[in-house]
């Protein structure tokens, strides 16, 4: 089962900050989260990682909170472009590295 | 860089017949990829970790002897899905981590659209 739990679905203005949560509550010390989003018909995107700091790139912002059991991801200036399912993930430290994707978050921007 | 191909981007099979799909990294060696199905509207289902000259490791449930899997070399990753059905019918992604890398996230390809008749 995935470890993830986020909420089925989001709006955000364009232009405005779209704050995506995830909560992984039984997150262990050395798992990473991970983000992917999924336009529709294509194969996911990686977002963005993290282990404990906060994070940032040219696509967005991860949040983590200090005890890790939950993060937001966030796309500081939302495009129409950006609509799309959201995936937070668990990366487990070792083995195969697989992942396990939960529901995702459905994210629908707004003119 | 870290590019995934998929082909074919689509299929439409008839119903008893086998389907090949091919799962290439462009500019990377991946000694282990994924295969993913999802069906509409839904999440993404790992099916399978397929490893580089050896045999896949298949999750629980999914069928190894219906959806066979090889990984000949560090580019090129098979999932042949035989005596297809109807209920076959869904979009199959794959994956690829960079083994070379200190990156971990795996690199996704576009996913094939597979219709049995």
């Amino acid at each position: 089962d995935a470890k993830t739990t986020q909420p089925p679905s989001m709006d955000c203005a364009e232009g405005r900050a779209a704050n995506l949560p995830c909560n992984h509550s039984t997150i262990s010390g050395n798992e990473y989260v991970y983000w992917y989003r999924q336009i529709h018909s294509q194969g996911p995107q990686y977002i963005i990682h993290g282990l404990k700091n906060n994070e940032t790139n040219e696509m967005a912002s991860l949040i983590i909170t200090e005890d890790r059991k939950s993060s937001t991801l966030i796309l500081p200036h939302a495009t129409l472009r950006d609509t799309a399912v959201y995936y937070c993930i668990v990366r487990p430290p070792s083995g195969t590295y697989k992942y396990i994707f939960g529901t995702g978050t459905r994210l629908k921007v707004l003119a | 860089g870290a590019v995934v191909s998929q082909h074919p981007s689509w299929v439409i099979c008839k119903s008893g017949t086998s389907v090949k799909i091919e799962c290439r990294s462009l500019d990377f060696q991946a000694t282990t990829m994924f295969w993913y199905r999802q069906f509409p509207k839904q999440s993404l289902m790992l099916m399978a970790t397929s490893n580089e000259g050896s045999k896949a490791t298949y999750e629980q449930g999914v069928e190894k002897d219906k959806f066979l899997i090889n990984h000949a070399s560090l580019t090129l990753s098979t999932l042949t899905v035989t005596s297809a059905h109807p209920e076959d019918s869904s979009f199959y992604i794959c994956s690829a981590r960079d083994w070379t890398s200190d990156r971990y996230e795996q690199y996704f390809g576009p996913g094939t659209r597979l219709t049995v008749t």
